[in-house]
């Protein structure tokens, strides 16, 4: 069975600084990742996914995640932040079976802060 | 863009009541989910359904049915609503099988079982 584990429930930087939010899963085969970002009182929006190639993922808003096969890790980061990146970010991840579930498989979730 | 719409942003309820949460999505989706989501627990998968009259169980299905007539619909019932399904329940639709289709959520209905 397919689990992910997001260290952190909340995560505070400063703005302009460097936002790292972490991301470890489990799964038996090969996964499909992804980062979804929640901003209040709204739904999930993608803000980027790894299926398969390269390891190095650029999505919206400026924000990047590198899958590490070796580690099971997908960290989502952001070089400097700013204050619109306030928000719930989760992590999840999809195993599949050429047929078989798509449901998604998700983090508990961490909320970022961003401190002035 | 996708458009995943939730009938109802907020919906207060009694104990025992049927309550029938509605969600119509705009592309003409194959696969749509309902997943509940709480504090702390992030999203779990009560429901999918890949088409239409088709219903698969997700990781929380007890208290929940589905029901999906037309393709853009997609509609989650509790039978008899109970205080512990008071949550945030997100709609969403994802183009078809393939494992690396992304879902597109709606805004959520916030329910609260009284």
């Amino acid at each position: 069975a397919q689990s992910v584990t997001q260290l952190g429930s909340h995560v505070s930087v400063s703005e302009g600084a460097l936002v790292l939010l972490r991301c470890n899963y489990s799964s038996s085969v090969p996964p499909y990742l992804f980062w979804y970002v929640q901003y209040p009182n709204q739904g999930l929006q993608l803000l980027l996914k790894y299926t398969t190639g390269a390891t190095l993922v650029k999505g919206i808003n400026g924000f990047e995640a590198e899958f590490k096969k070796s580690e099971t890790s997908f960290h989502l980061t952001k070089p400097s932040a700013h204050m619109s990146d306030a928000a719930e970010y989760f992590c999840a991840v999809s195993e599949g079976s050429g047929g078989g579930a798509d449901g998604l498989t998700f983090g508990k979730g961490t909320h970022l802060i961003i401190q002035p | 863009d996708v458009k995943v719409t939730q009938s109802s942003r907020y919906l207060v309820k009694r104990t025992g009541e049927k309550v029938f949460l509605e969600c119509v999505q705009d592309m003409d989706h194959e696969n749509m989910f309902w997943y509940r989501q709480d504090p702390g627990l992030g999203l779990r998968l009560i429901y999918f359904s890949y088409d239409v009259k088709m219903k698969e169980k997700g990781d929380i299905p007890e208290g929940y049915s589905v029901s999906r007539e037309k393709k853009e619909r997609f509609s989650l019932i509790l039978e008899s609503a109970s205080t512990n399904q008071t949550s945030m329940y997100l709609c969403a639709s994802s183009i078809y099988r393939g494992v690396n289709q992304p879902q597109h959520f709606g805004d959520g209905t916030r329910l609260s079982i009284l």
